[in-house]
């Protein structure tokens, strides 16, 4: 099956530190989800992004679909330790399923 | 509150025992799905169901089994689990009109020994 490849695997950044993180592919998608996954949790959605080089905010975070549609990116503005988690990213192909990413783990240094 | 519900969150079983892991969602979802969990590999998908009496292999589903008799539930089952089946499990569901996303559980960890 298809799968997203998310990079960094994972980070250990400082507190008060910006994140980036991204979501690549082969493939064109229609549509980009990124959620978050507390340990112990299921994934919680965050943003979704529906055309092409739009740029969405939630908070501290924002995302981008990227213009070529097989890239999205994630930005994480003055981490806090509540940050911490693994975060997906999910592209749909076609019509109706959505591909996952690999995850990415981020560990917040207080 | 609109959630889905799993049970049980952890379970520990031995190989060839059949199990089946519930999930219930209270949002009239009309896609659910199963997916698994495993380290540096994401989250795959195992089966979906579109609808009651409508349900499609996903990307992994050798060994498991699904079934959607009523709207609201869509169990898992495994006739006979192996230890490459020990994992992290999701129930997701989603309403009809895809954007939306899915709404995820809170997991089963499930251990076959």
């Amino acid at each position: 099956g298809q799968q997203l490849n998310q990079s960094p695997q994972s980070m250990f950044i400082q507190e008060g530190e910006d994140v980036s993180m991204n979501c690549t592919s082969s493939s064109i998608f229609n549509t980009w989800l990124w959620y978050k996954q507390e340990p112990g949790e299921g994934p919680v959605l965050l943003i979704a992004l529906y055309k092409a080089g739009e740029l969405t905010s939630n908070g501290r975070l924002t995302a981008q679909f990227g213009i070529t549609r097989k890239d999205s990116f994630l930005n994480i503005s003055a981490s806090i330790p509540s940050d911490v988690g693994i975060y997906f990213c999910a592209g749909l192909f076609g019509t109706y399923k959505y591909i996952f990413g690999t995850g990415t783990r981020l560990k917040v240094l207080a | 509150e609109a959630q889905v519900t799993q049970n049980p969150r952890y379970l520990i079983t031995v190989t060839g025992k059949k199990l089946t892991v519930t999930c219930s969602q209270n949002m009239n979802h009309e896609y659910m799905s199963w997916y698994r969990q495993d380290p540096g590999l994401g989250l795959r998908q195992i089966y979906y169901s579109m609808n009651v009496e409508v349900t499609d292999k996903g990307d992994v589903p050798e060994g498991y089994k699904v079934s959607r008799k009523e709207k609201r539930n869509f169990p898992l089952i495994l006739e006979s689990p192996s230890p490459n089946q020990t994992s992290l499990y999701f129930c997701a569901s989603r309403p009809g009109i895809v954007l939306y996303g899915y709404t995820f559980g809170s997991g089963t960890r499930l251990t076959v020994v």
